[in-house]
């Protein structure tokens, strides 16, 4: 089975701070995708990655950057964290195109106070 | 840009079979619509995909129309444990944006 871990479950943090999430996947899987979900707007991705060092903007990249030094890690980077990036953050991998099936890990809840 | 649109909650009672309709418009034409499935404090987990006419695997049908411009997923006799919050995703046609819908919360009752 496909495991997809992110480093926290829970993680709370003060504005301004640098935020670094952590995601890991165990199947050599290409493509790694960042996505926030918040009530109401569902599921936005923020970078997609399809190699090492390599990465897309999604639909919201703005305040977040993306480092995918190695094939199964691929982290989330808020530069500067502010109150409206508390969110619920996913993390996905897959094979294929970006519509191909994903697998998901059981996202980080972040705060920002 | 492509749109998603989905009920936002639904009510079964177990046994019976739902029918989840996701309307999209201004999809790639060659990509194909997935679904998911996601419970509370967990990540979606993917159910089916196609790409036109019917699909179907062990848990779920998929029916696409000719135009594909909705989808609807079908849960044959549901259970309790069905209870979720069902979301497309779809790719827009014009620079490949990930579209997913807002998600249908199913309640299944006994």
């Amino acid at each position: 089975d496909v495991k997809v871990t992110q480093s926290s479950r829970y993680l709370v943090k003060r504005t301004g701070e640098k935020v670094f999430l952590e995601c890991v996947q165990d199947m050599d899987h290409e493509n790694m995708f960042w996505y926030r979900q918040d009530p109401g707007l569902g599921l936005r991705l923020i970078y997609f990655s399809y190699d090492v060092k390599m990465k897309e903007k999604g639909d919201i990249p703005e305040g977040y950057s993306v480092s995918r030094e190695k094939k199964e890690r691929f982290s989330l980077i808020l530069e500067s964290a502010s109150t409206n990036q508390t969110s619920m953050y996913l993390c996905a991998s897959g094979i294929g195109g970006r519509n191909q099936p994903q697998h998901f890990g059981d996202g980080t809840r972040l705060s920002i106070l | 840009l492509a749109k998603t649109t989905q009920p936002i909650s639904m009510d079964s009672y177990e046994g019976q079979e739902v029918n989840i309709t996701c309307s999209h418009n201004n999809i790639a034409t060659n990509d194909y619509i997935t679904w998911y499935q996601q419970f509370p404090s967990q990540g979606p987990r993917f159910i089916i995909q196609g790409y036109k006419t019917k699909v179907t695997n062990e848990v779920a049908s998929l029916f696409i129309p000719a135009d594909r411009k909705s989808s609807t997923l079908s849960l044959p006799r549901v259970s309790l444990s069905d209870t979720a919050v069902y979301y497309c995703l779809v790719e827009d046609n014009q620079g490949g944006k990930l579209i997913f819908g807002q998600g249908t919360e199913l309640s299944v009752k006994p």
